[in-house]
């Protein structure tokens, strides 16, 4: 397997505007984790997927964040508008099942998002 | 809330030198505690997972550590190697039913010098 495939790599972009970041999970994989990762804050977790449906998504920081799994192979994280602040790494992880008691989460090479 | 800490933030070590690398948590019931490894521009990746019932676990040159009671892991490189050179974290689950949300250390960026 490819491993979890992230596009794109790097994105640099405007401050308000839109910004998709795409992620492919790791085939048979029921989970998959949007993370953001800065280096005041460290990684943080900003949705969780269960078998495509939202279980989670405190972590999101604002409204202008969202994200979507229409099926098990693909997932978007979007920005709308985007701000400095969003500046940062973002990450696609997936893992086999349901509990990180048990599951190692499989981690994308993260996209670097720079918003000017 | 858990907290995870590692020290020291940064370590330079030469090659060949054994080394220690530390993390504490604040909240004891764990599932579990992983430790990851992260190269410079890319995604982290696994190196040791420790069940809460165990104390202990390797793989090849890595020795990871678990003291639930005392909230603290360790992570034992042995003969360090150039390769060897990346930012390590450690992280462990939320107890209760958000056990998938992994709360992350900082991170300890270890260079082993040729």
């Amino acid at each position: 397997d490819a491993g979890v495939i992230q596009s794109p790599r790097h994105e640099v972009t405007e401050m308000g505007q839109e910004v998709t970041l795409r992620c492919k999970p790791i085939s048979g994989h029921n989970s998959l984790f949007w993370y953001r990762q800065t280096m005041m804050r460290g990684l943080e977790l900003l949705i969780y997927f269960n078998n495509n449906v939202p279980i989670d998504d405190s972590g999101m920081p604002e409204d202008r964040f969202s994200a979507k799994m229409p099926n098990a192979s693909f997932s978007t994280l979007k920005i709308q508008p985007s701000e400095p602040r969003d500046s940062a790494v973002y990450f696609c992880a997936s893992s086999p099942g349901l509990a990180a008691s048990t599951d190692t989460q499989y981690f994308g090479p993260g996209t670097r998002l720079t918003v000017l | 809330k858990q907290e995870v800490t590692q020290i020291p933030a940064a370590l330079s070590v030469p090659e060949g030198e054994n080394l220690v690398l530390n993390c504490s948590f604040t909240d004891s019931a764990i599932y579990n505690l992983q430790w990851f490894r992260q190269d410079p521009g890319k995604g982290l990746t696994s190196l040791l997972l420790i069940q809460s019932s165990q104390r202990e676990q390797t793989s090849g040159r890595l020795n990871a550590s678990l003291d639930k009671s005392s909230g603290r892991s360790t992570l034992y490189i042995a003969a360090s190697q150039p390769g060897d050179s990346a930012t390590y974290l450690c992280a462990v689950p939320n107890s209760g039913g958000s056990n998938y949300k992994l709360t992350f250390g900082k991170g300890t960026l270890l260079t082993v010098n040729p």
